[in-house]
């Protein structure tokens, strides 16, 4: 079983359309993000979902929007698709310690977006 | 604010070799947590191990070892007698208690590329 997936693994689409990227996390997690990695291969956090509370990466804009029909699933819509946001995109789960503590964070397998 | 820095950006072996790959972080956080993530040429991220900032032991697990210094803000990865199934992007990331990489996440260094030839 895989513990979590992303649909679709690639995804092409032309700029100024509005896409969404699915995620789901079969590991009983209460904590979900999504991360972009860049061409160069670097990765960055632009949402965390904990329990209804959403944290934002400053730097993502707001044609980004994460949501969550329910603790397993954090999906993300994208508006008016702009070349600079092909990449790929990663889910991850965590399970979050008592006390806070950061658990190790699982991957799915990133869906490659190019906006043509 | 947070930061990794993985100076080598890449490292060319022949099998067998021991190879080290160097990370140093930078946080205010007093209790923080250090990652290393594998991303094979396939493109999914593995994860490797754990230590949070109270435990300085080295950890051993087979063929890889890790070396953990808070004196010198440094988590330094080696692979003993490299293989060629060990070339991949490998990560090093930082997680504060209180400034969790923005947004809560790992702040992730930018990469060593590890290149191990037969």
């Amino acid at each position: 079983d895989t513990a979590v997936s992303q649909t679709p693994k690639y995804l092409v689409t032309q700029m100024g359309n509005d896409k969404s990227i699915k995620c789901e996390q079969n590991l009983g997690h209460d904590t979900m993000y999504w991360y972009k990695q860049d061409s160069k291969k670097f990765l960055k956090i632009m949402f965390s979902y904990n329990n209804k509370e959403l944290i934002i990466n400053e730097t993502v804009p707001n044609r980004f929007s994460p949501k969550s029909p329910d603790k397993a699933h954090l999906n993300l819509h994208i508006n008016s698709l702009e070349l600079g946001d092909s990449a790929v995109y990663f889910c991850a789960s965590s399970q979050r310690s008592t006390g806070g503590g950061r658990n190790e964070q699982f991957f799915g397998p990133g869906t490659r977006l190019t906006v043509l | 604010a947070q930061k990794v820095t993985q100076a080598q950006t890449e490292i060319s072996v022949v099998e067998k070799e021991d190879v080290t790959l160097d990370c140093v972080y930078e946080t205010r956080d007093t209790t923080y947590y250090l990652f290393w993530y594998k991303q094979p040429p396939s493109g999914e991220l593995v994860f490797l191990i754990r230590r949070n900032s109270f435990d300085e032991q080295n950890e051993i697990s087979g063929r890889y070892s890790w070396n953990f210094q808070k004196s010198t803000s440094s988590f330094n990865f080696t692979i003993t007698a490299s293989q060629v199934v060990d070339s991949a992007v490998y990560f090093c990331a930082l997680s504060g208690m209180y400034s969790g990489g923005g947004a809560d996440g790992l702040t992730f260094g930018k990469g060593t590329h590890l290149i191990i030839q037969p």
